[in-house]
Parts: C-alpha cells; sequence; structure tokens
C-alpha cells in the first residue's frame, strides 16, 4: 500500500531560526513529490515539485530535497518568520498515466516570537 | 485570475437535509477531485473525475455523490448528511497533458466547513 509519513508531527521554533521537516515515502511507481504549505482553515498552496530527475529545489527560503533511492524528502525553511507558522504536507504522485496522490498527514509548525 | 473556487464556505445545517457544495475551476483542468480534512487524519480524497462524464471513488467516498456534466464544474452532493461528515472539505483541479512525470499542479479551493447537527 502507498504511504508517506511526515515527521515530526508537530514542530516550535523561533522566529529567525532555520528547521528542517522530513518525509519518507513507499510510492510506487514515483512520478513526483510535492510540498504544500496550509494555513489554518485554508486550502494547500504549492511550495515545491520535484520529479525523480531532481534533488533539490528552491522557492525563497524553503528548500526541498529528494533522495529517490532511500525515498525520502525534506523541507528546510531558513531564516523562519511568523508567517511561516502552518502545516506543511508531504504529497507524492505515484503512476504511468495515471493521477494518484498520496497525502503525508502533515507537520504543524509553529513560529514563535 | 486562475482559481478554483467553492460555495458555500460555510454551511450548518441539520441531519437528514440534503446539501450540495459547488466547485468551479477556470484552467480548463481535466482532473478534479474532492477532498475532507479532519484534525489527525489529514487530506482524504473523497471522489475524483478525470474528465467530464468520467467520475470514480477515491478513499472515503460512502454517503458522498458527485457528477460532472460540464468541464469546469464538480459539485458535491451529501443527500443525507450525518454528524460524521462534519468535516473541511476541499475541492482541487488540475491539468493532466503532458508526460506521466509531468509536474501537474494541483490548485486547491479555499475550503468548505461543513457542521451537520
Amino acid at each position: 500500500k502507498n504511504q508517506v509519513e511526515q515527521s515530526p508531527q508537530s514542530l516550535i521554533i523561533l522566529e529567525g531560526k532555520n528547521c528542517t521537516l522530513q518525509c519518507n515515502y513507499t510510492v510506487s511507481p514515483f512520478s513526483n513529490l510535492r510540498w504544500y504549505k496550509q494555513d489554518t482553515g485554508r486550502g494547500p498552496v504549492s511550495l515545491t515539485i520535484m520529479t525523480f530527475s531532481e534533488n533539490t529545489k528552491s522557492n525563497g527560503r524553503y528548500t526541498a530535497t529528494l533522495d529517490a533511492d532511500t525515498k525520502q524528502s525534506s523541507l528546510h525553511i531558513t531564516a523562519s518568520q511568523l508567517s511561516d507558522s502552518a502545516s506543511y504536507i508531504c504529497v507524492v504522485r505515484s503512476g504511468a498515466g495515471s493521477y494518484q496522490l498520496t497525502f503525508g498527514k502533515g507537520t504543524k509548525l509553529s513560529v514563535i516570537p | 485570475e486562475a482559481q478554483v473556487t467553492q460555495n458555500p464556505r460555510y454551511l450548518i445545517t441539520v441531519t437528514g437535509k440534503k446539501l450540495t457544495v459547488t466547485c468551479s475551476q477556470n484552467m480548463n483542468h481535466e482532473y478534479m477531485s474532492w477532498y475532507r480534512q479532519d484534525p489527525g487524519l489529514g487530506l482524504r480524497q473523497i471522489y475524483y473525475s478525470m474528465n467530464v462524464e468520467v467520475t470514480d471513488k477515491g478513499d472515503v467516498p460512502e454517503g458522498y455523490k458527485v457528477s460532472r456534466k460540464e468541464k469546469r464544474n464538480f459539485p458535491l452532493i451529501l443527500e443525507s448528511p450525518s454528524p460524521n461528515q462534519t468535516s473541511l472539505y476541499f475541492c482541487a483541479s488540475t491539468a493532466t497533458g503532458g508526460a506521466w512525470w509531468s509536474y501537474n499542479e494541483q490548485f486547491f479551493g479555499p475550503g468548505t466547513r461543513l457542521t451537520v447537527l
């Protein structure tokens, strides 16, 4: 069964600090991996999408890495801001010719002053 | 502006009273999907549609119906809502063209918070 596991479940950090969120998956065949940011009560918004041939991708202060061999991804947030407080969801697309997504349960990040 | 819209955004209803949540996208996307999100469970897919008149069950379809008569619209129907359908619902759409590994970003609507008493 395809699964996406995220850790930690929740995280509290001080404003200005860096943090790294983890995503492990057992989705096969692998197509691509996405990280979404979801503010409380709002729809998820895409941060990055990486295919099997990409190892790292940045979007401002967000940098995602992908190791397709170990089936692991991480999302690194640099110089955190209060507005980074949100849930971060890892999503893996599988299948050749289909469009099947497997969602992680998310990591809830709280950035405090 | 490219977007997915949902209506209503908030709804409180009673058990058994049929309701419809509308979803519309203006990006000419083929693929549309409904999700529910509950605390500790993450996003779970209810139904999806690969194109007009093509729909299929997701992971939690019980108690829901959908239809796809037009490409832009994908309403979610609860024929007889029950309290366990109290949740936050999201509609999403995606283009499906290109290679199987293509990015095909998924765009989410703003959400509908449903409470069934």
